[in-house]
């Protein structure tokens, strides 16, 4: 079946340093992908849809200048946590959605998640 | 009120029991509804999806209440392996998109 690679899966930083999050779709195109981001005991809550080509859409709340978002390519979209701080320690999970045929809407696929831990 | 309001748990049943979960959601314009599991630690599986007319899967069963806005799902038989959080999920479209997930409802089976 379809699956979604993250890399790292955990990172431990410093505070103030940038972290990059890469996700990948292996074997579907992705024109969406979505990143979500969960805390201990919380739900996933969705930070930014973001399409290839352009830019990103982000949720309420949610600094475009904190979360850099890159979608480049059908396969490939980075999630840039800038100048790291605690308060971001986090279990970040990315989503892809199949291309597919016109219409027809595909399953979200999640990737593995990336458990970021500022200090 | 939360957009997707789950019992948080831990539910702690034997092995071989039957127990349900329950899910309300507040956007009576949603129009796709989902259980997903999720693992300690790991990203979340999709488990299945929700139907009007309720819909089954195995040892899992699903169903879906419009006018309550309430969505269930029932484990017959619970196996060990069935321990996990499982995760009421609503989306306000059809389909996939901006997928609005519950905080999820703990299952703990124990031999």
């Amino acid at each position: 079946g379809a699956v979604v690679s993250q890399h790292p899966s955990w990172v431990i930083c410093k505070s103030g340093t940038s972290v990059k999050i890469e996700c990948r779709s292996l074997d579907f195109q992705a024109t969406t992908m979505f990143w979500y981001r969960q805390f201990p005991k919380q739900s996933l809550m969705l930070m930014a849809t973001s399409n290839e080509g352009s830019k990103a859409t982000y949720e309420q709340g949610v600094e475009k200048d904190k979360f850099l978002i890159n979608h480049a390519s059908l396969t490939l979209s980075t999630l840039t946590v800038t100048s790291a701080h605690p308060e971001d320690s986090s279990f970040y999970i990315c989503s892809a959605r199949d291309l597919g045929l016109a219409g027809v809407t595909y399953e979200q696929y999640f990737g593995p998640g990336t458990r970021l831990t500022v200090t | 009120r939360k957009e997707v309001e789950q019992d948080p748990g831990p539910f702690n049943v034997p092995e071989g029991a039957t127990v349900a979960f329950n899910c309300t959601y507040s956007n009576s314009a949603s129009q796709s509804f989902f259980w997903y599991r999720q693992d300690c630690r790991k990203e979340p599986k999709l488990l299945m999806s929700v139907y009007s007319s309720g819909n089954e899967d195995g040892r899992f069963t699903a169903q879906l209440n419009r006018a309550s806005q309430y969505i269930s799902l029932l484990i017959r038989d619970s196996k060990l392996s069935d321990s996990a959080t499982y995760l009421c999920v609503v989306n306000r479209r059809k389909g996939y998109s901006t997928l609005t997930f519950g905080k999820g409802t703990m299952l703990l089976v124990s031999p």
